[in-house]
């Protein structure tokens, strides 16, 4: 297997400007997380997914952000518009809540660079 | 991926010694318990877990230890090598959750 497929691995913008950040989970995980990761407030989980469905986006930090996941190997999350301080590394994560640890898997990471 | 940097707490151990990094949590109901690796420009990667009624439990040259009194977990690397060099973080799952609440880190370096 793949792993956790993200793309792209480094994106730069401009403020206000529109961001997507893709996700392709594990084949057959049922959990999709999203995590942002700064140096001020370490790694932040922002929302996560079972089966599709949002379970608990609390830690989205604002209307700016929003997060999809349409089937079942693809997920998004948006930044509109994006500000400076949004810049961090955003992790994607997948998980098989049957399965006999809790491990999830982490991606590679998208690096966001907001100018 | 970028890991927390000037704010993380250091530990430099010499090749071969064995290392010992700590953890606080912060929510006696947690249920479980898991250390995770960070390497340079990579995502965190799977240690090894623990459940909360448990006190330790060994996988290779890793040990984990549970103190639910005072809410202190500790990651002992037996023998460590130049590979273990990264940033560890532990993180717990409250009960009831499947959310991962990760601490800050801690810094490990390695010397030759």
């Amino acid at each position: 297997d793949a792993g956790v497929i993200q793309s792209p691995r480094h994106e730069v913008t401009e403020m206000g400007q529109e961001v997507t950040l893709r996700c392709k989970p594990i084949s057959g995980h049922d959990y999709l997380f999203w995590y942002r990761q700064t140096m001020m407030r370490g790694l932040e989980l922002l929302i996560y997914f079972n089966n599709n469905v949002p379970i608990d986006d609390s830690g989205m930090p604002e209307d700016r952000f929003s997060a999809k996941m349409p089937n079942a190997s693809f997920s998004t999350l948006k930044i509109q518009p994006s500000e400076p301080r949004d810049s961090a590394v955003y992790f994607c994560a997948s998980s098989l809540s049957w399965a006999s640890s809790w491990e999830q898997f982490f991606g590679p990471g998208t690096r966001l660079t907001v100018l | 991926g970028e890991s927390v940097g000037l704010h993380l707490p250091t530990l430099s151990v010499q090749e071969g010694d064995n290392s010992i990094i700590n953890c606080a949590y912060s929510n006696s109901a947690s249920d479980y318990f898991i250390w995770y690796k960070q390497e340079s420009g990579k995502g965190p990667q799977f240690i090894i877990d623990i459940r909360s009624n448990m006190d330790k439990r060994q996988g290779q040259r890793v040990t984990v230890l549970l103190n639910k009194t005072v809410k202190h977990l500790s990651l002992q690397i037996a023998a460590t090598q130049p590979g273990d060099s990264a940033v560890y973080f532990c993180a717990e799952i409250p009960s009831g959750t499947y959310k991962y609440i990760f601490g800050t880190g801690t810094r490990l370096k390695v010397l030759a």
